[in-house]
């Protein structure tokens, strides 16, 4: 079956970056965009890029460009959300989701990143 | 690129319908079938209710649908139920492989 299993919760300081891991079993990891959205405590969803697993190739929200690096090991099937210069108002929970929006869509269980001095 | 509008409440009577709107731009809704519903229960990630306007994925009950007309999509659920409290999210693509969410809807089964 398919899972997409998140690394745990992260305590950052402002300024600092996270690196949030997401591993995927149960599919052809290749085979389906790997996108980004995030969560604000309280508030509604955001979504912040996406990688084609196959090939590399980004694609960032506007919002985020320049802060955010999306990669991906296909030898271990992961793909990774890196973003820099922390806020406060990046506290979030971060969410891998599979095919967004598409028939194959599937997400991870989430990771809480908590940016605090 | 601005989140898509959404009411922040809806409410209904177990068995009543409710109908969320989700209004965007010429620029996503308005441009293209490309429509998503999700819905999200606290601490639960978001579940793919409605893609393309108007499609169910498997396991979705036949009481969820959605339509749109010009730059306004909405989600019906019939035949409320008390598991369908939940928050609502719409998104769209927009374009120059950008995708968009609504504001969210709280809904509440009375």
């Amino acid at each position: 079956q398919v899972q997409l299993v998140q690394s745990g919760a992260e305590v950052k300081k402002p300024g600092a970056s996270v690196k949030v891991s997401c591993k995927a079993s149960g599919y052809t990891f290749t085979g389906y965009y790997m996108h980004w959205v995030r969560q604000a405590p309280g508030q509604g969803l955001e979504w912040m890029g996406r990688i084609n697993p196959n090939s590399g190739g980004t694609n960032y929200a506007q919002k985020f460009q320049g802060r955010v690096t999306m990669t991906r090991d296909t030898s271990i099937s992961t793909a990774y959300m890196e973003l820099s210069r922390l806020r406060s108002d990046d506290t979030a929970v971060y969410y891998c989701a599979r095919a967004l929006a598409k028939i194959d869509d599937y997400w991870g269980q989430g990771t809480l990143v908590t940016v605090s001095s | 690129q601005s989140a898509l509008t959404q009411p922040p409440s809806a409410s209904g009577s177990p068995g009543q319908s409710v109908t969320i709107s989700c209004t965007g731009t010429s620029s996503d809704v308005g441009g293209y079938n490309y429509v998503s519903w999700y819905q999200q229960h606290p601490g639960k990630a978001p579940k793919l209710m409605i893609y393309e306007v108007s499609k169910r994925p498997s396991g979705v009950p036949d009481r969820f649908s959605g339509s749109k007309s010009g730059n306004t999509a909405s989600l019906t659920v019939s035949g409320l139920q008390a598991e369908d409290e939940a928050d609502y999210y719409c998104s769209s693509y927009a374009g120059s492989n950008n995708l968009v969410f609504g504001t969210g809807t709280k809904v509440t089964v009375l």
